[in-house]
């Protein structure tokens, strides 16, 4: 285990569809991150988890989208009914309690 | 609230040139953190560093160095002697001691020509 993996690397949508991303972080870390990130932006937080429980979600997080980390493992993105809004490069990342985060390389999303 | 500033949106070098990449911070709390993270083309963030608040030694590794001034709430970047592989997308970002996230700067594009 090198580093964060996601999957897929890319997804084209069409809006309204339903779209699942995946995330598997560094097998010891207890934190997991998913932010967001859109064209000439820096990344934006969406929510994060310590083990398996989803400790905080950001106000950008809105009620089409839902976050999962079961057994504290892998996680999972998924965005309801999507909309042109929602494209964006989704960034996960994972860390140690008080360490820096590790970042994938992250999931890009376009809704059409 | 906290907040990072990266003032300076493309810069572009010449080989071999230093370049120094600003970041500006705004928090109220005494504890928080700093980072720099490289994004190149292949979309990756890059960890390259992270500060404490109470740690204001400046850093070196290798080309790369930081400088770390509380007094004007500022964590610079500098590349010395710039590498066309230099050429990326660099973020700062500020996380509070109690917050789960951290907050990025808009980031600053690098472009090191040959």
């Amino acid at each position: 285990d090198t580093g964060v993996s996601q999957d897929p690397r890319h997804k084209i949508t069409k809006r309204g569809q339903n779209v699942t991303f995946r995330c598997d972080p560094i097998s010891e870390h207890n934190r997991l991150y998913w932010y967001r990130q859109t064209l000439g932006q820096g990344p934006e937080f969406l929510t994060y988890f310590q083990n398996e429980a989803q400790l905080e979600k950001s106000r950008l997080l809105s009620d089409r989208f839902s976050a999962e980390r079961p057994k504290g493992s892998f996680s999972t993105l998924e965005i309801q009914r999507t909309e042109q809004g929602d494209s964006a490069m989704y960034l996960c990342a994972s860390s140690l309690i008080t360490d820096e985060a590790f970042f994938g390389q992250g999931t890009r999303l376009t809704v059409v | 609230a906290q907040k990072v500033t990266q003032a300076q949106t493309e810069i572009s070098v010449v080989e071999k040139e230093d370049v120094t990449l600003d970041c500006v911070y705004e928090t109220r709390d005494t504890t928080y953190y700093l980072f720099w993270y490289k994004q190149p083309p292949s979309g990756e963030l890059v960890f390259l560093i992270r500060r404490n608040s109470f740690d204001e030694q400046n850093e070196i590794s290798g080309r790369y160095s930081w400088n770390f001034q509380k007094s004007t709430s500022s964590f610079n970047f500098t590349i010395t002697a710039s590498q066309v592989v230099d050429s990326a997308v660099y973020f700062c970002a500020l996380s509070e001691e109690w917050a789960n996230d951290m907050r990025f700067g808009a980031g600053t594009r690098l472009t090191v020509k040959p």
